[in-house]
């Protein structure tokens, strides 16, 4: 089965432009997480989608959004780029996305690194 | 401060050496409880997770939960070369206010030595 799959792998953008970055589940899986990768803030939650709708979100501002499409693929977007917003962005995805009776595991993609010069 | 706390590292041992890993954390209601590995290049890749307090053993690895202390820790017996990499433990609660989110500690470096 093959695994989550990010494109592009690496991307270099200047600041104040936008980019889109895009998430190929698990075949079966239906919810998809965004994760941000940086040296001085470790890995923090993004938003997480499911049957293309956003169920959560974390403290990050409006300039990053998603979306999900009906086959689960999903695509994150950031606008207006920061120097700050250089980082690794990971993509995951489950099969529910909620934890309840049983664990969900989390499968992760390679990640796409983003540059912002 | 962080809900998720992790020792920082590097570490640096000898092969075969035990290794410990720990976080705490301060959310009570996080439930479960994981521990990711992560190469250079690749995304975290879930090595163990648990439910309850206690331990849970898999091969060289132990992962062991105290709930009362909101501590968790990851023990790696006979650590070999191939173990080094950055370890991320990691926590979540339940429902969907928690849908696909999970809290991460900043990670710990290991390095093991031949």
């Amino acid at each position: 089965k093959a695994g989550v799959t990010q494109t592009p792998r690496y991307l270099i953008k200047t600041r104040g432009q936008q980019v889109t970055l895009s998430c190929s589940p698990i075949s079966g899986h239906r919810s998809v997480s965004w994760y941000q990768q940086t040296p001085g803030q470790g890995l923090q939650f993004l938003f997480e989608y499911f049957s293309e709708t956003q169920r959560n979100k974390g403290n990050f501002p409006g300039r990053f959004s998603g979306r999900q499409f009906s086959n689960s693929r999903s695509e994150m977007n950031v606008s207006t780029l920061e120097l700050g917003d250089s980082a690794l962005y990971l993509c995951a995805s489950s099969l529910r996305g909620t934890s309840g009776a049983s664990y969900n595991e989390q499968f992760f993609g390679p990640g796409t690194r983003l540059t912002v010069l | 401060q962080k809900e998720v706390e992790q020792d920082p590292g590097p570490l640096s041992v000898p092969e075969g050496a035990i290794v410990s890993l720990n976080c705490t954390y301060s959310n009570s209601a996080f439930q479960y409880f994981m521990w990711y590995r992560q190469y250079s290049r690749k995304g975290p890749e879930l090595l163990m997770y648990t439910y309850s307090s206690g331990n849970k053993e898999d091969g060289r690895f132990t992962a062991q939960v105290d709930k009362s202390s909101k501590y968790i820790s990851l023990f790696i017996r006979d650590s070999q070369p191939s173990d080094s990499a950055t370890y991320l433990c990691a926590m979540s609660g339940w429902g969907d206010t928690n849908a696909g989110k999970s809290t991460f500690g900043d990670g710990t470096t290991l390095t093991v030595k031949p």
